[in-house]
């Protein structure tokens, strides 16, 4: 089975500094791992994605992830934070032979200004 | 392109009373995924069709939901009779088909049992 580990609830950082959001993942094969967004009231806007190639995967908004296989991690990153990214960030696994996702529990990030 | 369109927005019901959440995907995806999202959890998928026919309903609770996707575009999701513990964000998502990695998800309906 596979799952995903998002090991901080809430992340908070001063707006212009670096910004990671942390996810570790379990999976039996090769692991696709995708980024979400939720802003309030609004449903989940894709980030990024990774499927295979470089490790450092590059998405939306200025955010990028890098892909560790040994560490089993895919950590979402932005060298500097706005307030706007102040969000609910999901981070997501699929096997490669099942299309289902399954999503971490979310990890709130508050930029204060 | 129109994104995933999905009501009502909001819901209020009593347990025991029954509810139905409608969803719109994009126009011209094959595959519609329909998810629960409790406060402080992620979604889980609860069911997956591929135009109109179950590729995945492994997760939903047959006994009191059930789904369907009968024309292949747009899809229905129900619960009969409600729990207290059915109180969610009841997301919708679409995707070009199985092997495309994107899903585009719907505002969502929140739902509260009282």
């Amino acid at each position: 089975a596979q799952s995903v580990a998002q090991p901080e609830d809430q992340v908070n950082v001063a707006e212009g500094n670096p910004l990671t959001v942390k996810c570790t993942y379990s999976v039996s094969g090769n692991p696709y791992l995708f980024w979400y967004v939720q802003y309030p009231n609004r449903g989940l806007q894709f980030l990024l994605k990774y499927i295979t190639g470089d490790n450092l995967v590059k998405g939306s908004y200025g955010f990028e992830a890098e892909f560790n296989k040994s560490q089993t991690s895919f950590h979402l990153k932005k060298p500097s934070a706005l307030v706007s990214d102040s969000a609910l960030y999901f981070c997501a696994v699929r096997d490669l032979n099942d299309y289902k996702l399954s999503f971490g529990a979310g990890t709130t990030v508050t930029v204060r200004a | 392109e129109a994104g995933v369109a999905q009501s009502p927005r909001y819901k209020i019901i009593e347990k025991r009373q029954s509810v139905a959440f409608w969803c719109n995907p994009i126009s011209g995806h094959a595959t519609l995924y329909w998810y629960q999202q409790i406060l402080g959890q992620g979604p889980k998928l609860l069911i997956q069709f591929q135009n109109n026919g179950v590729v995945d309903d492994s997760q939903l609770p047959k006994d009191r939901f059930s789904a369907e996707r009968l024309k292949g575009v747009d899809s229905t999701l129900k619960i009969q009779p409600a729990k207290l513990e059915d109180s969610a964000v009841y997301l919708c998502a679409s995707s070009r088909d199985r092997t495309t990695y994107e899903q585009y998800f719907g505002p969502g309906t929140r739902l509260t049992v009282t």
